[in-house]
């Protein structure tokens, strides 16, 4: 079946424009996370939805940083006024909740994002 | 606030070798344990997950990692690594029953010689 998916694979912006990255997550699932992956770093947590619920936007580096996830499904990550240290790869999963798979997390592609 | 530490940043081992990676966490309750592998240009994905139950849990691929609650460690292991084993693999931690992020360690590479 379809995994998560990631759109673009890669941006490449420049300093203090605005991006916007998109996540697919599979099916069904209820829950979806954003992480950061910079060079050489491990996955730093940002958002974090699930179902109805308030998101946990704990992770947040910066006010210029929000999500949203529309209809429970898709989510949109915006960076405003992007800064050369949000250059990193930007990853999304989506999780199902279930007893069976209690938050194992399915992980997209990723967003490449450089910004110059 | 959790915590999660790898302390080998990157091993280098030869084939047939065997491999044990450090994971420890700081979180005194309950908790759920992953180890998540990346192969070069892959998406993440899971190696291996300890819910409750057994504390030693077998993943893909041979891999195994035994939760000692009293050491707050989650280690993986594996007896021969192959050529193949070549990747960043990533420890991850929550807890249990809760609607709540999961806490990644830092990673460690993982090079193997052929």
């Amino acid at each position: 079946g379809a995994g998560v998916s990631q759109s673009p694979s890669n941006k490449v912006t420049e300093k203090g424009k605005d991006v916007e990255l998109r996540c697919d997550p599979i099916s069904g699932h209820t829950a979806l996370y954003w992480y950061r992956q910079s060079l050489g770093q491990g996955l730093e947590f940002l958002i974090y939805f699930q179902g109805n619920s308030a998101p946990d936007k704990s992770g947040l580096p910066s006010d210029r940083f929000s999500a949203e996830r529309t209809g429970g499904s898709v989510s949109t990550l915006t960076i405003q006024r992007t800064q050369q240290e949000d250059s990193a790869v930007y990853l999304c999963a989506s999780s199902p909740r279930t007893v069976s798979s209690y938050n194992e997390q399915f992980f997209g592609p990723g967003t490449r994002l450089t910004v110059l | 606030a959790q915590s999660v530490s790898q302390h080998n940043h990157h091993v280098i081992l030869s084939e047939a070798a065997s491999l044990e990676l450090g994971c420890n966490y700081s979180y005194g309750g309950t908790v759920n344990l992953f180890w998540y592998v990346q192969y070069p240009g892959q998406h993440l994905q899971l190696l291996l997950k300890y819910f409750s139950g057994d504390p030693l849990v077998k993943g893909i691929k041979g891999f195994e990692a035994e939760f000692i609650k009293s050491k707050f460690s989650f280690n993986l292991r594996k007896p021969s690594v192959q050529w193949s084993d070549t990747a960043e693999y990533f420890c991850a931690v929550n807890r249990a029953s809760s609607a709540s992020k999961i806490i990644f360690g830092s990673g460690t590479r993982l090079s193997i010689r052929p």
